[in-house]
């Protein structure tokens, strides 16, 4: 199993559609989960940190099932401007290095 | 002016040449990394320093080396580039008080001929 596991999209949608990203994680130890934006040919920039009691940001909601080691995100009304590559990302027990997911490329379509 | 720049931003050259990337930083972090990326395969950490006195090997090393001259700058070299070293490459900093976000440079693209 890889470490950091997405859905491999691409995922196309119409503006103004609600779309969920799933991730899992095989390191039960993992401390910390974050998703990353990542634009096309531009560096990753940490789109928001996940909480064990989920949190929200505007249209953005983020979740973590550690018993399932599930990490999703879900972004409602979406905008031709999220049109972006959506990485997963955690940690290692202890560790400071993040492990990447292969990430999943969103396109919202007019 | 950016937190986290990085030169050259493209490089062409060729098998076997020494190459050098170099990353400095604004935002006063210990903590520097370096990654590759190439596509299907995501981000793999390369080397990672938490202090001007701290090297560590990440998950791909080999082929590779890093210098840590001063807190703001972290160095990589392609001792001898092959063609499968042609990726995107991106430094990295961090806080350790910051829940370990990770703030991007704008990544250096290489090609090996």
């Amino acid at each position: 199993r890889k470490e950091v596991e997405q859905d491999p999209g691409p995922f196309n949608v119409p503006e103004g559609a609600t779309v969920a990203f799933n991730c899992t994680y095989s390191n039960s130890a993992s401390q910390s989960f974050f998703w990353y934006r990542q634009d096309c040919r531009k560096e990753p920039k940490l789109l928001m940190s996940v909480y064990s009691s989920g949190n929200e940001d505007g249209r953005f909601t983020a979740q973590l099932n550690r018993a399932s080691q599930y990490i999703s995100l879900l972004i409602r009304d979406s905008k031709l401007s999220d049109s972006a590559t959506y990485l997963c990302v955690v940690t290692g027990a202890g560790s400071y290095q993040l492990t990447f997911g292969k990430g999943t490329k969103l396109s919202v379509i007019p | 002016d950016a937190d986290v720049t990085q030169t050259p931003r493209n490089r062409i050259t060729k098998t076997g040449k020494r190459i050098m990337l170099e990353c400095s930083q604004t935002k006063g972090h210990d903590r520097m990394y370096w990654y590759r990326q190439d596509p299907g395969l995501g981000l793999r950490l390369i080397y990672y320093s938490f202090d001007v006195k701290d090297i560590n090997k990440g998950e791909i090393s080999d082929g590779y080396s890093v210098s840590r001259q001063a807190q703001a700058k972290f160095s990589l070299s392609l001792e001898s580039a092959i063609p499968n070293q042609t990726a995107l490459y991106f430094c990295a900093t961090s806080d350790p008080g910051t829940s370990h976000e990770q703030y991007f440079g704008p990544g250096t693209r290489l090609t090996v001929t």
